[in-house]
């Protein structure tokens, strides 16, 4: 079975705090990517990642950054926290393609993320 | 621009009734696809279906049916003999390609709730 995981499931940190959310997955996927998750928003695409070392900004990056050292972990960087990054964060892996010829993004179980 | 949209808030149904929920996608992208994912109150994502843009017949998976549209541009999820354990937030989803590679939009969901 496919395995995203994420650092952690519930996290409180103050404004201004510097925040890392960590995804591992361990299925060789070349592609990683972070969502948030808002009431009536549903899930917005913050970045993603096609390769190690490689990064591409997605519907709303701004105020995040993202590292990708190794093909397993995908970080999201909140340089800076603030109260309206106040949210559920998600992050998914893919392969381009699997072998149904079909394209399919694997999800971790998220994390809450409070800012105060 | 390329776009999902679900227009249903919230679904209400009996156990074992067929429910249907809407999605309505734009795309110019001669090939793309359509998934519908799950999220119960847990909050992982759970993948359901795909359909892709040239697939002849409707994708089926169990108990769930994309109804697929090209003309109307539509995929709607048909779940039928509804089950309590079905309640949670539905999204549809499209496959968009950009120079970088490919990647999913979502929509703002649909929340069904099965009574008995």
């Amino acid at each position: 079975d496919v395995k995203v995981t994420q650092s952690s499931r519930y996290l409180v940190k103050r404004t201004g705090e510097k925040v890392f959310l960590e995804c591992v997955q361990d299925m060789d996927h070349e592609n990683m990517f972070w969502y948030r998750q808002d009431p009536g928003l549903g899930l917005r695409l913050i970045y993603f990642s096609y390769d190690v070392k490689m990064k591409e900004k997605g519907d709303i990056p701004e105020g995040y950054s993202v590292s990708r050292e190794k093909k397993e972990r995908f970080s999201l960087i909140l340089e800076s926290a603030s109260t309206n990054q106040t949210s559920m964060y998600l992050c998914a892996s893919s392969f381009t393609w699997d072998d149904r010829g079909h394209y399919e993004q694997y999800f971790g179980p998220g994390t809450r993320l409070t800012v105060t | 621009a390329q776009k999902i949209t679900q227009t249903q808030p919230g679904m209400f149904v009996q156990e074992k009734e067929a429910v249907t929920l809407d999605c309505t996608y734009d795309t110019s992208d001669p090939s793309y696809g359509l998934f519908w994912y799950k999220q119960p109150s847990s909050g992982e994502m759970i993948f359901l279906i795909y359909q892709g843009s040239y697939d002849q017949q409707n994708a089926t998976e169990g108990r769930y049916s994309l109804n697929f549209q090209k003309a109307r541009k539509s995929a709607n999820l048909v779940i039928s003999a509804s089950q309590l354990g079905d309640s949670a937030m539905y999204f549809c989803a499209m496959r968009v390609f950009n120079q970088a590679g490919t990647a999913l939009i979502f929509g703002k969901g649909t929340t069904l709730s099965v009574s008995s």
